[in-house]
């Protein structure tokens, strides 16, 4: 149980485009989903806190404006890097967790973002 | 804000041979997550502490949750190349947004 599916797994595109990834937990209804960011050999660092049916909310330095993250129902988050440029490039990752703000996160595969 | 260190930031074992990351964190906390993350993987969860002290076991992996709920271990006794990976202790801080702070991780390699 417990699976999140993330996608795209890859994307490769030129600098402007604006890419979505989704987030969706398939057999568990998240009431709120997280989005990280992951450098190469780095720890996870938290980019927004998204609640089903309200604004997200973003941790210091995330501009919202770049990073629009919808959580429209209870299984999908989507988070679209708007007009992406190389700097955007990295490896996102999603999760989701059940009702219970001490329940375990469980993650997606992860999205590798490479803007050229 | 709040803070989670975790040392080492790598360890090259032989196989067979023990291996222990140690976590603390800068204020106290409700509970503590361990992750693992394969290379080329996603953090997979593995444990939750919650209680003082509290000592949980899984197989070859003790984790431990300091008296002060402040720091944490895991342990793994006796190492296989299918422990590789990096490992993330993870800490809800006693404010109930339900954020984890991840700590820098654990790389594991073990030679075979």
């Amino acid at each position: 149980g417990a699976v999140v599916s993330q996608h795209p797994s890859r994307v490769i595109c030129k600098s402007g485009t604006s890419v979505k990834i989704e987030c969706r937990s398939l057999d568990f209804q998240a009431t709120t989903m997280f989005w990280y960011r992951q450098f190469p050999k780095q720890s996870l660092m938290l980019m927004a806190t998204s609640n089903e049916g309200s604004k997200a909310t973003y941790e210091q330095g995330v501009e919202k404006d770049k990073f629009l993250i919808n959580h429209a129902s209870l299984t999908l988050s989507t988070l679209t890097v708007t007009s992406a440029h190389p700097e955007d490039s990295s490896f996102y990752i999603c999760s989701a967790r059940e009702r219970g703000a001490r329940q375990p996160q469980h993650f997606g595969d992860g999205t590798r973002l490479s803007i050229l | 804000g709040q803070q989670v260190m975790q040392i080492p930031q790598y360890q090259h074992v032989q196989e067979g041979e023990d291996f222990t990351t140690y976590c603390n964190s800068s204020t106290t906390l409700s509970n503590i997550q361990w992750y693992k993350q394969r290379p080329g993987g996603h953090p997979v969860f593995l444990i939750q502490l919650v209680k003082s002290g509290e000592v949980k076991k899984q197989k070859r992996l003790t984790f431990q949750f300091g008296e002060a709920k402040k720091n944490s271990s895991l342990h793994i006794t006796a190492t296989q190349t299918t422990d590789v990976g990096t490992y993330f202790c993870a800490g809800h801080g006693s404010s109930n947004t339900g954020k984890l702070i991840f700590g820098q991780g654990t790389t594991l390699q073990v030679k075979p």
